[in-house]
């Protein structure tokens, strides 16, 4: 049973574009969802979070927007780069953060140039 | 300041072999997290431990035992390493614990590229 549900499963996006990956999540108790980013051979690494007492959160060109009624939310990257492809992960946790995460299946994002 | 190190990088075995992936955070970290990552599936949870001398199973423990050997190590081990374990293992750490301003960052290592034959 997958918790959180990510697509699409790949993107591709020209340079100075929008790219978008969504996430949906079944577990009304989780309370802490993040993206991380991972470049190949790399491990994970955090991107951005959002607690769910807000709808929006930026930061620079990377906005995540949260639909806590629809269990919902999104990452934004604005004016996508080169240097923005990689793998991009959903999760979310509970207990505010305290827990365990559980990801999505990712999205590999190609920024063509 | 390392992070979180994981060895080996690279790994073959054999259908029945057992092995130990070590993993040692240098962060101060109560929490860390050992997390397998296939192809279109995302990161799933094999073991985590919320604080030196506890562990408790994720989502797919099955074929393995983890020891938190100190707060600085944890360690994952196969008994008898099957095609199916053929995987990139991540582990990873974060402050967890309890405190008002927890920071919930977790900081995974490099992984280690398993192939059971």
């Amino acid at each position: 049973q997958q918790q959180v549900k990510q697509s699409p499963q790949s993107l591709i996006v020209q340079k100075g574009g929008i790219s978008i990956i969504n996430c949906a999540y079944e577990n009304t108790a989780f309370d802490y969802f993040p993206w991380y980013q991972q470049f190949p051979g790399k491990g994970p690494a955090l991107l951005i979070a959002i607690r769910p007492d807000v709808s929006e959160k930026k930061e620079g060109r990377f906005t995540i927007s949260f639909n806590k009624s629809a269990k919902q939310f999104s990452l934004h990257i604005m004016d996508s780069q080169p240097g923005d492809s990689a793998t991009y992960f959903c999760a979310a946790s509970r207990d505010t953060g305290r827990r365990a995460l559980t990801f999505g299946s990712g999205t590999r994002l190609q920024v063509q140039p | 300041n390392a992070g979180v190190t994981q060895t080996p990088k690279f790994q073959v075995l054999k259908t029945g072999q057992s092995m130990t992936l070590q993993c040692a955070q240098d962060m101060n970290h109560n929490s860390m997290y050992w997390y397998r990552q296939d192809p279109g599936m995302g990161l799933r949870l094999i073991y985590y431990s919320a604080s030196e001398g506890t562990t408790d199973k994720g989502e797919v423990p099955n074929g393995y035992n983890v020891s938190r050997l100190n707060k600085r190590e944890f360690s994952l081990r196969l008994e008898s390493a099957a095609p199916s374990q053929t995987s990139v293992y991540f582990c990873a750490s974060s402050e967890g614990g309890g405190g008002l301003f927890l920071n919930t960052e977790a900081f995974f290592g490099q992984g280690t590229r398993l192939t059971v034959v």
